[in-house]
């Protein structure tokens, strides 16, 4: 079954510490997305790629990185720069389309609370 | 700049009633709409989307959407709520050029359905 694939389903970081959320997608999707949801709030972006080797900023980018290596991977680390981490992480794909005419599919996402 | 405005954050229906959740759009270009629904502790899964053509849109689970551009409005509706569309419904839509067409998405409305 094709889908996008979330590890952790839970983490917990120390101060001081950075933590990588791994994305897996067997969509064969170009463009790949991470996305940090509030209660209360929609989903804000944070980062965003949509080929290997290259990655764009979304709205709330400070504090965090991402690396795109290989088309099935995109990877998240929340860095001890982000100073409140705690969220609901989701990681989303899609096909490359036309003015945005595509949707996205989304992982089951990777809980992040601070210990 | 593109926005979204789901009026609402809670809506309460009883078991066979008529669900509306309302979805309000402003955007300088022809727009794309999504609605998503999320269950707790899942990612998002698609409802359905309006790209063109029609502008009545059916989706997955009794739901559609309608389309007026008159009133920049998608709103979503299904004629009998089941108790099993109990979770939180998010409306995007396609940003611009200048932010190279990524999704807006609404705040999201938690759908609750009274037995």
């Amino acid at each position: 079954d094709g889908g996008i694939t979330q590890s952790p389903k839970y983490l917990f970081r120390k101060e001081g510490q950075n933590v990588t959320l791994s994305c897996e997608q067997n969509l064969n999707h170009d463009a790949m997305y991470w996305y940090r949801q509030d209660p209360g709030q929609g989903l804000r972006l944070i980062y965003y790629s949509q080929i290997v080797n290259d990655f764009q900023k979304g709205d709330i980018a400070e504090g965090y990185s991402v690396s795109r290596e290989k088309k099935e991977s995109f990877p998240l680390t929340v860095t001890s720069a982000q100073k409140n981490p705690t969220a609901f992480y989701l990681c989303a794909s899609s096909i490359l389309g036309v003015g945005g005419n595509q949707p996205q599919h989304f992982g089951d996402g990777t809980r992040l609370s601070i210990l | 700049a593109q926005s979204v405005t789901q009026l609402g954050s809670h809506v309460s229906v009883s078991e066979g009633a008529l669900v509306l959740l309302r979805c309000n759009y402003s955007s300088s270009v022809p727009p794309y709409l999504f609605w998503y629904v999320q269950y707790p502790n899942q990612g998002l899964q698609l409802l359905l989307k309006y790209t063109t053509g029609a502008t009545l849109v059916k989706g997955i689970n009794g739901f559609e959407a309608e389309f007026k551009k008159s009133e920049t409005s998608f709103h979503l509706t299904k004629p009998s709520a089941h108790m099993s569309d109990a979770a939180e419904y998010f409306c995007a839509v396609s940003g611009d050029m200048d932010s190279n067409y990524q999704l807006i998405w609404g705040a999201g409305t938690k759908l609750i359905i009274k037995p």
